[in-house]
């Protein structure tokens, strides 16, 4: 079947303005996780929803980000008020099961430059 | 703070040639270790899941390693193919917590 799908694949925005980026998790799959990756640094957990609740979302840098799921399955990470240290490739992730020891299967990546 | 560290950070080698990158870590306890295979411009790929039971693993030309009482692992590739050149991230996660925390990842060129 199809994996995880993101949109846009890369997204080039001014300093101050609001990006949503979107992902299509694996049908079925319980589990979504969004990360940011910054240019040479290891991949940095954003939220975590469990259906379309977040129990976890302790690695949001800010309140200028958020994110909702809906329906069990698309999610949208929101950055409101880009800043250039907002650019990043941020990639999303589904699972078939809530618990971490599932495997995870990611997405391509939104690569986000805010200039 | 739990840490993943991986080295080195880039490595070249030759097609054919072997290679063994290193991840070391301090989260305690542990529930599993991965590696992941990162192609430029994709998500990561999972390569090998690890429990801290298990001593080694193999998925084709990639043989990963784990020794809990150390806390290291490796990954080693098997006559290396251009294919081969990505990063590769080690991914560790916590019993506690239901955690995981990521390395910064081994860049990896091959050569012809």
């Amino acid at each position: 079947g199809a994996g995880v799908s993101q949109s846009p694949s890369n997204k080039v925005t001014e300093k101050g303005k609001d990006v949503e980026l979107r992902c299509d998790p694996i049908s079925g799959h319980t589990a979504l996780y969004w990360y940011r990756q910054s240019l040479g640094q290891g991949l940095e957990f954003l939220i975590y929803f469990q259906g379309n609740s977040a129990p976890d979302k302790s690695g949001l840098p800010s309140d200028r980000f958020s994110a909702e799921r809906t329906g069990g399955s698309v999610s949208t990470l929101t950055i409101q008020r880009t800043q250039q240290e907002d650019s990043a490739v941020y990639l999303c992730a589904s699972s078939v099961g809530t618990s971490r020891t599932y495997e995870q299967y990611f997405g391509p990546g939104t690569r986000l430059t805010v200039t | 703070k739990n840490q993943v560290e991986q080295s080195p950070q880039s490595l070249i080698i030759l097609e054919g040639k072997n290679c063994t990158l290193q991840c070391n870590y301090t989260v305690s306890p542990f529930s599993n270790l991965r590696w992941y295979k990162q192609d430029t411009g994709r998500g990561p790929v999972s390569l090998t899941i690890m429990t801290f039971s298990e001593n080694t693993k193999s998925n084709g030309r990639y043989t990963a390693t784990l020794d809990a009482d150390t806390k290291q692992s490796s990954l080693h590739i098997t006559a290396s193919q251009l294919s081969d050149s990505a990063s590769y991230i080690c991914v560790v996660l916590e019993a506690a917590g239901n955690k995981l925390t990521f390395g910064g990842g081994t860049r990896v060129l091959v050569k012809p």
